[in-house]
């Protein structure tokens, strides 16, 4: 089955606590990338990949890293996750970058206190 | 500025009525437009594109959506409501990189 996944699904952390939100397609695609998603804000773009090694900044990527080592994982990194950084993570991938359909995966909802 | 808006936060139909959820956008040229639906608990899920062509774009689930050059509108349509449309439903355009609209709560009551 053609799928996005995420793992983990939740996690409840502490200021600083260096964490990773793990991402994988099985679908070869090529494009990768992270959401934020926050009430009232709709989707916010985090990083994105547009293939192996080739990572670029989004709209929001202060205190987040990713890293495209393989074409199906695309790792996202809070090193020293602080509270503003609670939100329901998002990855997606497409076939070959933003005009094209984005699978998305089921979303990581993290809480950092 | 942001590129895409849906300026209703709700929406609420009853079962077996037109529904439909409004999308404006702020980008020059030709943009790719999409429509997502996220139900609860899950991940979004596409619905349609529009690229270029015919204005009236036909997707999943019934759902068609209308674009609008002159209007820079983009609006989400269904002729007769489900309850299981209810869900929280986005806009997106593609400029130079995606981004999407807030995102409007649709509830379909029986």
């Amino acid at each position: 089955e053609a799928q996005v996944t995420q793992n983990p699904r939740y996690l409840i952390t502490v200021t600083g606590k260096k964490l990773t939100v793990t991402c994988s397609q099985n679908m070869n695609h090529e494009y990768m990338s992270w959401y934020r998603q926050d009430p009232g804000l709709g989707l916010r773009q985090i990083y994105y990949s547009m293939n192996v090694e080739v990572t670029d900044k989004g709209d929001v990527p202060e205190g987040y890293k990713v890293s495209r080592k393989e074409k199906r994982n695309f790792p996202l990194i809070l090193e020293s996750p602080s509270p503003n950084q609670t939100s329901l993570y998002f990855c997606a991938s497409s076939f070959q970058g933003a005009d094209y359909e984005q699978y998305f995966g089921p979303g990581t909802r993290l809480t950092v206190t | 500025a942001q590129s895409v808006a849906q300026p209703e936060d709700q929406v609420n139909v009853a079962e077996g009525n037109p529904l439909t959820v409004k999308c404006t956008y702020s980008v020059s040229g030709n943009p790719y437009l999409f429509w997502y639906v996220q139900y609860p608990n899950r991940g979004l899920q596409f619905l349609l594109k529009y690229i270029t062509g015919d204005n009236l774009v036909k997707g999943s689930y019934g759902f068609e959506a209308e674009f609008n050059k002159s209007q820079t509108s983009f609006h989400l349509k269904k002729p007769s409501a489900l309850v299981s449309d209810s869900a929280l439903y986005f806009c997106a355009v593609n400029d130079y990189k995606l981004s999407f609209g807030a995102g409007t709560t649709v509830t379909v009551r029986a």
